[in-house]
């Protein structure tokens, strides 16, 4: 199975911050990298496809970037709706195995 | 509106088995693959199965061999049924769909159901 490894687990922000989260695949999977935002309670929601692909509807402040083995999602000007956990997955091959999910937490 | 809605969760001892639905609309689950995805108390987001549009399965390890997933295209509903129950088994079970692009995101996803299993 490929092993996604988020970093960092958790990080504290203020509004109006630019976040970065990096996740790395254990071997390459090309652009097979999606993003999920989830907030308690609630379903995920995709955020990016295909690793740099703004799902409809998402906010432009959200982007995503990479290729191979490491990606990074960033947020621009952090909001207060943005303030959640945040799982990468990879959907190169079955199993489709998640990050273990970053926080992010107002500071 | 393209909606899932998943139903059958519940409080069940250990050995026990139960059957989740996911009622989909808006779109015809079989020209789809459907994932199941689960989340334990305070924990990430694992990967459970999917069913693919020709019907076949796959799943993921921890759960081979006493989870079935299914569908019933006349319901448009998909199905797992949770068999041989464990402790570790107790989580919220989302239902969702692979987008169909070649990315395979899951972009449809239900409200979840909730699966505890305690004696």
């Amino acid at each position: 199975d490929i092993q996604m490894t988020q970093s960092p687990s958790s990080l504290s922000a203020s509004v109006g911050d630019r976040v970065t989260i990096t996740c790395r695949a254990s071997q390459s999977i090309g652009k097979y990298l999606n993003w999920y935002q989830q907030k308690p309670g609630k379903a995920p929601k995709l955020l990016i496809y295909a690793a740099s692909s703004l799902q409809s509807g998402v906010s432009l402040r959200f982007s995503g970037s990479g290729s191979g083995t490491d990606f990074t999602l960033s947020i621009n000007s952090l909001q207060p709706q943005d303030f959640a956990t945040y799982y990468c997955q990879q959907s190169y091959n079955t199993p489709r195995t998640f990050g273990q999910g970053t926080k992010v937490e107002i500071k | 509106e393209v909606q899932l809605v998943e139903s059958g969760g519940g409080l069940i001892q250990p050995g026990g088995s139960l059957r989740l639905s996911c009622a989909a609309s808006g779109f015809i689950v079989s020209n789809n693959y459907m994932t199941w995805v689960r989340q334990a108390p305070g924990k990430g987001l694992e990967w459970v199965s999917v069913i693919y549009s020709d019907g076949s399965t796959y799943y993921a390890a921890s759960v081979r061999g006493r989870f079935t997933s299914s569908r019933d295209n006349s319901k448009n509903t998909l199905y797992l049924q949770v068999n041989s129950l464990r402790a570790e088994d107790t989580a919220v079970y989302f239902c969702a769909r692979e987008m169909a692009t070649s990315s395979d995101a899951l972009d449809i996803w239900g409200q979840g159901t909730m699966v505890t299993v305690s004696s």
